[in-house]
């Protein structure tokens, strides 16, 4: 079956840092992978996708490339920003839409000023 | 603006009493809902798939007589927390997915019950 892993985290990091959060998957078929982001007290908000190998997908400076020689989707961002802590969720998806995603554990990021 | 509008986003209830909670999709029409529960600092857990006009999945290990669920129309889902109890207080986050293969989902605000 589907499966996602992510690291867990929680990772600190200082403003203006860089960032990487790794993602790894197992999928049947060519699935369309998925970052969201959770800010405290919210739901998930869809952060970048891509939905084909080697499809880079970004959004508010954040990118990842759907790579399928190593089955990775990892995140990245060159500058974080404090307003970017959040937990981050890696996710996938090769079925129709009358199935959930399959999620990561999620990792929470803090940046400190 | 928001695809899936979750509503309370807050609720307080005491123990015993029963709590509705509703996910509304705003511009397409979901057949299928996607029914969550997240505890502090941990990841979701999926806790059953609402289904329109049919009777929900439930995941293994989730009460099906404590977590109803019904799916009236195309655009609302409801999950009413039956007899509630401290334990069943949680981040409750509803989702739903646009008809096609590999799409994306959108999720509600999420709804934070507290049980006193």
């Amino acid at each position: 079956g589907n499966s996602v892993t992510q690291m867990e985290g929680p990772v600190t990091l200082s403003e203006e840092a860089f960032l990487t959060i790794n993602c790894t998957y197992t999928a049947t078929g060519y699935p369309s992978l998925f970052w969201y982001v959770q800010y405290p007290g919210e739901g998930l908000q869809l952060l970048l996708k891509a939905t084909k190998a080697d499809d880079k997908g970004s959004n508010k400076g954040f990118e990842a490339t759907y790579r399928k020689e190593t089955t990775s989707f990892h995140l990245e961002k060159g500058s974080v920003q404090v307003s970017d802590s959040a937990v981050y969720f890696c996710a996938l998806t090769s079925n129709s839409g009358n199935t959930p995603l399959v999620f990561g554990k999620g990792t929470r990021l803090s940046v400190i000023a | 603006g928001a695809v899936v509008s979750q509503h309370p986003s807050w609720v307080i209830c005491k123990s015993g009493t029963s709590v509705k909670i509703e996910c509304r999709s705003l511009d397409f029409q979901a057949t299928t809902m996607f029914w969550y529960r997240q505890f502090p600092k941990q990841s979701l857990m999926l806790m059953a798939t609402s289904n329109e006009g049919s009777k929900a999945t439930y995941e293994q290990g989730v009460e099906k007589d404590k977590f109803l669920i019904n799916h009236a129309s195309l655009t609302l889902s409801t999950l009413t927390v039956t007899s509630a109890h401290p334990e069943d207080s949680s981040f409750y986050i509803c989702s739903a997915r646009r008809t096609g293969v590999n799409t994306e989902a959108f999720f509600g605000q999420g709804t934070r019950l507290t049980v006193v």
